[in-house]
This record gives C-alpha cells, sequence and structure tokens, in this order.
C-alpha cells in the first residue's frame, strides 16, 4: 500500500516547455487535489477532482490544466512554463471530501 | 473568504520544553480543523483533526489541540518537545461548504534547542 506517489521527483524546465506531473493513489480515494507551495506561502490548491469525471478550479488555476484520468490518477499539466510556476507540487487524496486528506512526497520544480 | 492565519513564523523551544504554536481562522460556521506537520523535504502528514464533538482532540506523537470557538481558534499543544518535532507546521481548515480543498495557514517553523 503506497498511499499517494508523484512522479517525478524533480524536474528543471526552461521557460515555454511544457510538462505533466503524475499523481496515483492506492486507497480507493473518491477526491483527489493539487497544491503548490511556495516559501511563506503555505499550500494553495490549484485544482481538485470531488469524485471521478469531474474536476474545478481552486484558488492558483492559471496556467494549469488538470485530467482525472480514471479514480486512481490525477495529473497537473504545464502547458507552456513559466518562472512564476517554480514551485513544490503536491498531491493529495481524501476519501470524500469531509475526511482527511493524505499527501505525496511532492514534485519539486524549478523553471528556468 | 476563508483564511487560516498562523501568527508565529518561526518559534524556538529548548528541548524537554512545552510547545504552543498558534492557529486562528476565519468562517463562521463550524470548519473542519487539521493540523499537519512537514519534514524537511517530505510530505505532509497529519497530526490531529476536529470535526465536531470533544474541543480537546488527541493526535499523534503527543500533541493535542484544542477548538475554541468564541476565539476562533485551534491551537497545538505539546507538553514536552523532542528535538524530533522540529519540522514545518500547518494548520488547515474546510469550510465545509462543498467538495473544495483545505486552506492552510502559511506554517510555522519549528526549531528545538539542545
Amino acid at each position: 500500500n503506497a498511499g499517494v506517489t508523484q512522479t517525478p521527483k524533480f524536474q528543471v524546465l526552461k521557460t515555454g516547455q511544457s510538462m505533466t506531473l503524475q499523481c496515483a493513489q492506492d486507497m480507493n480515494h473518491n477526491s483527489m487535489y493539487w497544491y503548490r507551495q511556495d516559501p511563506g506561502m503555505g499550500l494553495r490548491l490549484i485544482y481538485y477532482s470531488a469524485s471521478e469525471g469531474t474536476t474545478d478550479k481552486g484558488e492558483v488555476p492559471n496556467g494549469y490544466n488538470v485530467s482525472r484520468l480514471n479514480k486512481r490518477e490525477f495529473s497537473l499539466r504545464l502547458e507552456s512554463a513559466a518562472p512564476s510556476q517554480t514551485s513544490v507540487y503536491f498531491c493529495a487524496s481524501s476519501s470524500k471530501w469531509q475526511e482527511t486528506q493524505y499527501f505525496g512526497p511532492g514534485t519539486r520544480l524549478l523553471v528556468l | 473568504a476563508q483564511s487560516v492565519t498562523q501568527p508565529d513564523i518561526h518559534i524556538t523551544v529548548s528541548e524537554g520544553a512545552s510547545l504552543e504554536l498558534r492557529c486562528n481562522y476565519s468562517y463562521g460556521a463550524t470548519p473542519y480543523l487539521f493540523w499537519y506537520v512537514q519534514s524537511p523535504g517530505q510530505g505532509l502528514q497529519l497530526l490531529l483533526k476536529y470535526f465536531s464533538g470533544d474541543t480537546l482532540v488527541q493526535g499523534i506523537k503527543g500533541f493535542e489541540a484544542e477548538f475554541k470557538r468564541s476565539q476562533s481558534s485551534f491551537n497545538l499543544r505539546k507538553p514536552s518537545v523532542h528535538w524530533s518535532d522540529a519540522a514545518e507546521y500547518f494548520c488547515a481548515h474546510h469550510s465545509g461548504g462543498g467538495a473544495d480543498g483545505l486552506t492552510f495557514g502559511k506554517g510555522t517553523h519549528l526549531i528545538i534547542q539542545p
């Protein structure tokens, strides 16, 4: 039982490049989330998926897209990376929105 | 808009001393409240949560927190800290209004002095 896994762990991009961050959970959770963490800012919600087949914007969605591929997987895509997207990205999941969110280990992204 | 305030950016405590980390939230209804801990380079681990009922909740690693509606607070406490408690601590809440994510405070960095 791996919990929430994220790939890659680290990534360096040049401005304008695209990439997809992958997230998978093996806890049969319905809800999944993407957050970004910046120094002194705490975690901010980018997008979430309340259940398979649905996605919604969070607090800071600009520059990102998401796909809830199936119940297990929730990917985050940067179509044209910008230096302002340098951050640590965390995926989380919960059985339902009222319940505890479990976090992955994070992806550290540097955009040059 | 929902907000969570952790007034202390850094706190330094001697090993063996007691600890209290402050958290205030701004939302009218009873929120769902959480404390998470993050060790360097790691993801977030849940310490404890409050949804309803007894306002004093016990968590892992000897932590507890008390919900005070009148003060809109959910402070985290530990009677005696260990060097391994050095980490970043985040308070978070969910409004209970729908299937969206958590609102996090900016975190408190805990330093343990020998």
